[in-house]
């Protein structure tokens, strides 16, 4: 069945600094990879579509200028959090696909700013 | 309202009880997603059903198109399934996923 693998599981790290997340699908190509992050005792939520070879969409709220995503391949999408700060610390995860056949989980990434 | 609801929020049940976790939603969907979670937060990913039924082990999942309903049942519940369990949807028209707010289960030994 579709894998995607998503790294790191967790990460700790300085406030201030940026932090590189990577979604990848093991033994499918993905058109289309999302990106979520659930916040304490909340629901996953929307952060952005990225679709291979252009730009990602961002849901309302989310600072694109903060939240980089890049999608520069079909096995490949990367979130980078820049000058995290410890409200960034958050659960992101990724999901992957290409439609019609449906999206696989990655596992999630817990970042913890400090 | 939430267009994905699940019931109950919370469950705690003895070890080896049979358990229900139900989930509605109000949205054209083209697939359901079973997901579970761990406390470290880890999500796995159980089902993905867009008709019938699936069966994984101790683990049944069941969906109803027509009146827009999911079941994720437990059969002989062991305290290792304590968790949160996810209900989310794949919507038709964007292929955007709408979470539910999780049923966070608790099996005592």
């Amino acid at each position: 069945g579709a894998v995607v693998s998503q790294h790191p599981s967790w990460v700790i790290c300085k406030s201030g600094t940026s932090v590189k997340i990577e979604c990848r699908s093991l033994d499918f190509q993905a058109t289309t990879m999302f990106w979520y992050r659930q916040f304490p005792k909340q629901s996953l939520m929307l952060m952005a579509t990225s679709n291979e070879g252009s730009k990602a969409t961002y849901e309302q709220g989310v600072e694109k200028d903060k939240f980089l995503i890049n999608h520069a391949s079909l096995t490949l999408s990367t979130l980078t959090v820049t000058s995290a700060h410890p409200e960034d610390s958050s659960f992101y995860i990724c999901s992957a696909g290409t439609g019609g056949n449906g999206y696989t989980f990655g596992s999630g990434t817990r970042l913890t700013v400090v | 309202k939430n267009e994905v609801e699940q019931s109950p929020q919370n469950l705690t049940a003895q070890e080896g009880e049979f358990i229900t976790i139900n989930c509605s939603y109000s949205v054209g969907i083209s697939a359901l997603h079973w997901l579970q979670q761990h406390p470290g937060g880890g999500i796995v990913s159980l089902f993905m059903l867009s008709s019938g039924k699936k069966k994984h082990g101790r683990l049944i999942a069941t969906i109803n198109i027509q009146e827009k309903h999911s079941s994720l049942h437990i059969t002989a519940s062991h305290p290792r399934d304590s968790a949160v369990y996810i209900c989310a949807v794949s919507v038709n028209r964007d292929d955007k996923i709408i979470f539910g707010k999780g049923t966070r289960l608790h099996i005592l030994p």
